[in-house]
């Protein structure tokens, strides 16, 4: 399979600073990324679907301002985390789309955030 | 929007059985079943996917099998081992709306030794 990395692993921030996460595509260009947020025991949530050179798309109820997003390349997608609060405390999860015949969908290892 | 139904929410098997789990999906138009295992804080791993012209798809100890007309697919693991015990997620998507995922609930396999 593909291999998608994210960084950081995870990361303790104080309430009220920001935080940013990359996504990376090793092995693959991707000109569409996507970012899930998981609570625990819980599934996977889409939050916005990132699309290279375009603004991305946000799923109903997902806070754009709050949750930004960069497709800065066919490799990278970033999510900031901007005036984190301890309610955004969650495992992120980002994939990159592989187009061809199945257009499979492969995911970083995730990022927990913690926010105190 | 799609819905996607998994059951069960746990299963616990002895090594060596069979395990299965089922999904519905409720959008006709979904085309592309993946199945992915989730380790704990760990990301899904892609693990088997169909698409549905095919109504069966085999991959060493996994399969899935489609059923479009009852709009259900399983996912079969045959002699599991200690290692196949996780979370595991079936999904669907539609290609020509933006390959978004729609997860089930998530089953928790428990492979005991």
């Amino acid at each position: 399979g593909a291999v998608v990395s994210q960084h950081p692993s995870w990361v303790i921030c104080k309430s009220g600073t920001s935080v940013k996460i990359e996504c990376r595509s090793l092995d693959f260009q991707a000109t569409t990324m996507f970012w899930y947020r998981q609570f625990p025991k819980q599934s996977l949530m889409l939050m916005a679907t990132s699309n290279e050179g375009s603004k991305a798309t946000y799923e109903q109820g997902v806070e754009k301002d709050k949750f930004l997003i960069n497709h800065a390349s066919l490799t990278l997608s970033t999510l900031t985390v901007t005036s984190a609060h301890p309610e955004d405390s969650s495992f992120y999860i980002c994939s990159a789309l592989r187009q061809g015949y199945y257009n499979e969908q492969f995911f970083g290892p995730g990022t927990r955030l913690t926010v105190l | 929007g799609e819905n996607v139904e998994q059951h069960p929410s746990t299963l616990s098997v002895q090594e060596g059985d069979s395990a299965v789990i089922k999904c519905t999906y409720s959008d006709s138009a979904s085309n592309y079943f993946p199945w992915y295992k989730q380790e704990l804080g760990k990301g899904p791993q892609l693990i088997i996917d169909i698409r549905s012209n095919v109504g069966e798809k085999k991959d060493q100890r996994i399969a899935v099998t489609l059923n479009k007309t009852a709009k259900h697919f399983s996912l079969h693991i045959t002699e599991t081992q200690p290692e196949d015990s996780a979370v595991y997620f079936c999904a669907a998507s539609i290609k020509a709306a933006g390959n978004k995922l729609t997860f089930g609930g998530g089953t928790r396999v428990l492979v005991k030794p």
